[in-house]
This record gives structure tokens, C-alpha cells and sequence, in this order.
């Protein structure tokens, strides 16, 4: 199984500003994903994270709102931009692949902004 | 497009009682289905991964069923206990869509003592 953390776990943001959010993976995954949750929400899926290559977004989210790093197998990140109150959520972090379909998630990153 | 429902939204049952959760999807060409326990304010903690030619997998007092012709799985938790209450998601990863999951509302549990 894949071990996933993501730094901060939580953060308290002002309007206008932005926040990245790191997601570290202790293994050599396939994929890496990032989704958020929006309260009392399911999750959605806002991006796949695409090694050495521009990620790819799902309707609705944009690389200008939402620019995504991923150096390696292993590290992602996401920042969120020009923060509104509209963006406290938590944002999650998982990866699949390195011969299981399981795909595991992150603690989590919650975010609120005010 | 896919969607996943969940029913119910919540449930409540008392301790030692057996627990069945819903999840339905619309679209049968699955490459596979997972169920997942998120604690409030936490990650997601995967459960059972079932593939698509498989009917269940258990895992101890966990037991899912797929039936895919009919676009439903089923979690059965055997002699609930307190700490089983949680929020229960389903995800379907579609057969042409890479790794991608698409989740259900979820089922918050909570178990009485």
C-alpha cells in the first residue's frame, strides 16, 4: 500500500491570497490526483497530475485557479489562487498504480478562507 | 456520463446490529469499484477494492457484493460497533476513463452504544 501525506493538514487563509499544498507519496506511483470536498460534500475530482507535463483538468477547474506541479513519481503539489471564501474546502491528494488499482488518499488539507 | 448514488444519506443503528449500505451507479462499463470510511474532518481510508469480473470481497467483519449488470454494490458490516460510525463512500472507476473515481454522496453511520 501507498503511504500519502500532505503538508499543511490545515490552514486559515485572507481573501486574494494564494496557498500550496504539498502531497509527498512513499512509493513510485502511477497516478496522482487531486480532488477537493467541499462541506457536507462528496468528493471532486479536480485535476490528474501528470509527470514532467501540464496536468489535466476536469471541467470546471482551471490551470490559472488551480496550477499543479509534478516533478517526480512521487511529489505533487497544488496551489489554489486568488483565494475567495468559495475555496474552504478540503483538498485531497491521492495516487494509484505500482502494481495495485487500489488508489489511495491523503489526511487531507482543509482550508478556509476568509 | 457516470453517476453514483448512495442511500441512505445517514443512518443510525444500534450497537451489534448488522449494517448495509447502498451504492448505485448508472453506467455498467466499470473497470472497478471501491468503498471507503472517511472520519469526520479526515482522509479517505480505502476498505475493499472489487474488480469488475468479481461478485464480493470480505475483508473481517466487511463484505461487499458487486452486481454490475444491475449497477449496484452492496457493504455489509457484520456486528456494528461504535467506532465503525463514519462516513462511507463508493467510488467506480470507469472502464475508459484511466484512474479516475467518481464518488457517491456517501452514507454517514453512526452506531449507538
Amino acid at each position: 500500500s501507498a503511504v500519502i501525506s500532505q503538508k499543511p493538514s490545515r490552514d486559515i487563509c485572507q481573501r486574494g491570497t494564494s496557498l500550496t499544498i504539498q502531497c509527498q507519496v512513499d512509493s513510485q506511483v502511477t497516478m496522482m490526483f487531486w480532488y477537493r470536498q467541499q462541506p457536507g460534500q462528496s468528493l471532486t475530482l479536480i485535476a490528474t497530475a501528470n509527470q514532467g507535463s501540464e496536468a489535466t483538468y476536469e471541467s470546471g477547474f482551471v490551470i490559472d485557479k488551480f496550477p499543479i506541479s509534478r516533478p517526480n513519481l512521487t511529489f505533487s503539489t497544488l496551489t489554489v489562487s486568488n483565494m475567495s471564501p468559495e475555496d474552504s474546502s478540503i483538498y485531497l491528494c491521492s495516487a494509484s498504480g505500482g502494481g495495485t488499482d487500489t488508489q489511495y488518499f491523503g489526511p487531507g488539507t482543509r482550508l478556509t478562507v476568509l | 456520463k457516470q453517476e453514483v448514488t448512495q442511500i441512505p444519506a445517514a443512518l443510525s443503528v444500534p450497537e451489534g446490529e448488522n449494517l448495509v449500505l447502498n451504492c448505485s451507479f448508472t453506467d455498467s462499463a466499470i473497470y472497478n469499484l471501491q468503498w471507503f470510511r472517511q472520519d469526520p474532518g479526515k482522509g479517505l481510508t480505502s476498505l475493499l477494492l472489487i474488480q469488475s469480473s468479481q461478485r464480493e470481497q470480505t475483508s473481517g467483519r466487511l463484505n461487499a457484493s458487486l452486481d454490475k449488470s444491475s449497477g449496484r454494490s452492496t457493504l455489509y458490516i457484520a456486528a456494528s460497533q461504535p467506532g465503525d460510525s463514519a462516513t462511507y463512500l463508493c467510488a467506480v472507476r470507469p472502464a475508459a476513463a484511466g484512474n479516475k473515481l467518481t464518488f457517491g454522496g456517501g452514507t454517514r453511520v453512526l452506531v449507538k452504544p
